[in-house]
């Protein structure tokens, strides 16, 4: 099946910087999500991106679905507390079933 | 709040049983999808459901079934039990068959002692 690798595994940043992460994929996707998931709750969604190259915002949120399709990226500038948690990447290749193939995580930690 | 909402949120049981875990899709969504996440493996899919049939299954064990209603609710069935069924199940809503964004529940966390 396919293989997501998402790093970094974890961050530790000062409130006020920008953070970048990135998946890489073996295999193409036709889709990029990129979810947030705070300790004991469920994922959240915080972008889809549908279109080699594109580049989406969502508030401080940038995501941008690679040329290659093999990989997507977010950033988050100017971070603030509430931005700690685990963000997951997760691919799709469109076919009769729509299975999500999530990535490791990475864990960002702000410090005040 | 996403709209698709799991019961119960904690469950704790021990090995060779057999619960029962419930999804309600946000309104509207005709897929739900279940999933594991344990701390070793990451998020696992398991199995999906559209409008009441199985539409595709991952990596679920023969110990595991699952079903949606013609309500569309959805219920997951763990049977006999291991230790190392300790988790939290998600599951997951889309509006559609056209659509990929997936919409989480809260989940529920199964401990096995």
């Amino acid at each position: 099946g396919q293989q997501l690798n998402q790093s970094p595994q974890s961050m530790f940043i000062q409130e006020g910087e920008d953070v970048s992460m990135n998946c890489t994929s073996s295999s193409i996707f036709n889709t990029w999500l990129w979810y947030k998931q705070d300790p004991g709750e469920g994922p959240v969604l915080l972008i889809a991106l549908y279109k080699a190259g594109e580049l989406t915002s969502n508030g401080r949120l940038t995501a941008q679905f690679g040329i290659t399709r093999k990989d997507s990226f977010l950033n988050i500038s100017a971070s603030i507390p509430s931005d700690v948690g685990i963000y997951f990447c997760a691919g799709l290749v469109t076919g009769s079933a729509r299975q999500l193939t999530f990535g490791s995580g990475t864990q960002l930690t702000v410090l005040p | 709040d996403s709209g698709v909402t799991q019961t119960p949120k904690h469950l704790i049981t021990a090995t060779g049983q057999r619960v029962t875990l419930r999804c309600s899709p946000r309104s509207g969504d005709l897929s739900v999808y279940w999933y594991q996440q344990s701390l070793d493996q990451g998020l696992q899919f398991l199995i999906q459901y559209y409008n009441g049939e199985e539409r595709a299954k991952g990596n679920i064990l023969e110990r595991f079934s699952a079903q949606q209603f013609p309500d569309l609710h959805s219920e997951l069935n763990l049977s006999s039990l291991e230790l190392g069924d300790s988790a939290l199940y998600f599951c997951a809503s889309t509006p559609g068959s056209l659509s990929y964004e997936q919409y989480f529940g809260p989940g529920t966390r199964l401990t096995v002692t």
